[in-house]
């Protein structure tokens, strides 16, 4: 059983472009959250996705979006790139209806550097 | 709003000695608490977490923590550290349906 997979690891961009980021959730799983993880600081909640609406958002710009998809997988875009947006990206799944406080699954997370 | 206090943000420490990682939060209402570790270049892996019931939780590889309401305090403990246990630790709180606040994180050194 494949956790969460969010693809690609590693990804070079310059600043004004446009990047996309992918997440598979966990099998099962039909909430996707995606964090920002800045060098040496804890993960930042972006949004959360399920059926294919955004649902809860944190305290990011709206160049930052996302799309969920009927196959639960998840895509995180951010247009016109600063350098300060460069951070480890995390997705993390898990099943709506389940307790709050069962556990949620992050992925290996995307790094992105902007330069 | 929900906050997490991480006081310590390094803390080195010898093989086999005893360590405590310190958490606090601020919120007026009732959450689960979690402990997640990140080795270098990895994602997040849950180290253990209190939802409700006994105030003292533990994890497989000998870690524990200690909810305590009165003080919003979720602090980490290990009797006797390994070379492994060199890692990044994030405190993190979650009310129920909402979604995760971590701290700042604490990087454990631990020293031959």
């Amino acid at each position: 059983d494949a956790g969460v997979t969010q693809s690609p690891t590693h990804l070079i961009k310059t600043r004004g472009q446009q990047v996309t980021l992918r997440c598979s959730p966990k099998s099962g799983h039909d909430t996707v959250s995606w964090y920002q993880q800045a060098l040496g600081q804890g993960p930042q909640f972006i949004f959360q996705y399920y059926e294919e609406e955004e649902r809860q958002r944190g305290n990011f710009p709206d160049r930052f979006s996302g799309h969920q998809f009927p196959n639960y997988s998840s895509e995180l875009n951010v247009n016109a790139l600063l350098l300060g947006d460069s951070a480890l990206y995390l997705c993390a799944s898990s099943l709506r209806t389940a307790s709050s406080g069962n556990t949620i699954y992050f992925g290996e997370g995307s790094w992105l550097t902007v330069v | 709003a929900q906050s997490v206090t991480q006081l310590d943000s390094q803390v080195p420490v010898f093989e086999e000695a005893p360590v405590e990682l310190r958490c606090n939060y601020s919120s007026s209402v009732s959450v689960y608490l979690f402990w997640y570790v990140q080795y270098p270049n990895q994602g997040l892996q849950l180290l253990l977490k209190y939802l409700s019931g006994s105030t003292l939780v533990e994890s497989i590889n000998g870690f524990e923590a200690e909810f305590n309401k009165s003080q919003t305090s979720f602090h980490l403990r290990k009797p006797s550290v390994h070379i492994s246990d060199t890692a990044e630790y994030f405190c993190a709180v979650r009310r129920n349906g909402q979604n995760f606040v971590f701290g700042p994180g604490t990087r454990l050194s631990v020293l031959p």
